[in-house]
């Protein structure tokens, strides 16, 4: 499989503060990536997509994509105690539609 | 994702036994795909298909595991004489086409084998 690397954390974050989560992939045909977030118990849900460098906003949520240094992140700001939970980060080949998931970082907003 | 349908949600076999676990992908979505999550890890890439074909199989041990999509019904992960390794939850995820935007999870199957 493909390697997608997250640091398992756990990572806390007072509440209000900005959280921020890192991925590296290294294959360098990956073309599509993904944040996932999983509650325990849960199944993945997406949160946020990325195609191509630069930032992406979305609400709270800020994704960000360096290709040439095959690396992602996702960035809360407010953090709230709801979005305490594990968040994956995915990647897409552009051949075979394979999604390879990392081990996941877990989030904890501490109010 | 609600409208990925996974069943059962828990499973428990004994050692030895067999598991089958269902899926239904999202109305409209022609692609399935099965993950394994064990305790504490990431998900795992099991296998991907279409309908009546194993598109990528990479992901699945060779032993004992199996899946099919068939043209008609939920697409079946088939775990033949189960151990406790195998205990584990089963994500199915689903996309209307290759190389779609995204993928789809089911709320996931639960097996627990003592």
């Amino acid at each position: 499989q493909k390697e997608v690397e997250q640091n398992s954390g756990p990572l806390s974050v007072p509440e209000g503060a900005i959280a921020s989560l890192n991925c590296t992939y290294s294959d360098r045909v990956s073309q599509s990536f993904f944040w996932y977030r999983q509650y325990s118990g849960k199944s993945p849900e997406l949160i946020m997509s990325i195609y191509s460098n630069g930032d992406k906003e979305d609400g709270r949520f800020t994704a960000q994509l360096n290709k040439a240094s095959q690396y992602v992140s996702l960035l809360i700001r407010d953090s709230q105690p709801s979005d305490s939970a594990t968040y994956l980060c995915a990647v897409n080949l552009d051949t075979g539609n394979q999604f390879y998931f990392g081990t996941g970082t877990s989030l904890t907003v501490i109010p | 994702n609600a409208g990925v349908m996974q069943n059962p949600r828990h499973l428990v076999r004994r050692r030895g036994q067999e598991a089958r676990l269902r899926c239904s992908p999202m109305k409209g979505h022609s692609h399935v795909y099965w993950y394994r999550q064990l305790p504490e890890e990431g998900l795992k890439f099991m296998v991907y298909l279409q309908k009546e074909n194993i598109i990528d199989e990479s992901g699945m041990p060779k032993e004992r595991f199996s899946a099919e999509f068939p043209k008609e019904g939920p697409s079946i992960l088939r775990i033949q004489q189960v151990v406790r390794g195998d205990s584990a939850a089963y994500f199915c995820a689903s996309s209307p086409w290759a190389g779609g935007d995204t993928i789809y999870f089911g709320e996931g199957s639960w097996l627990t084998v003592v």
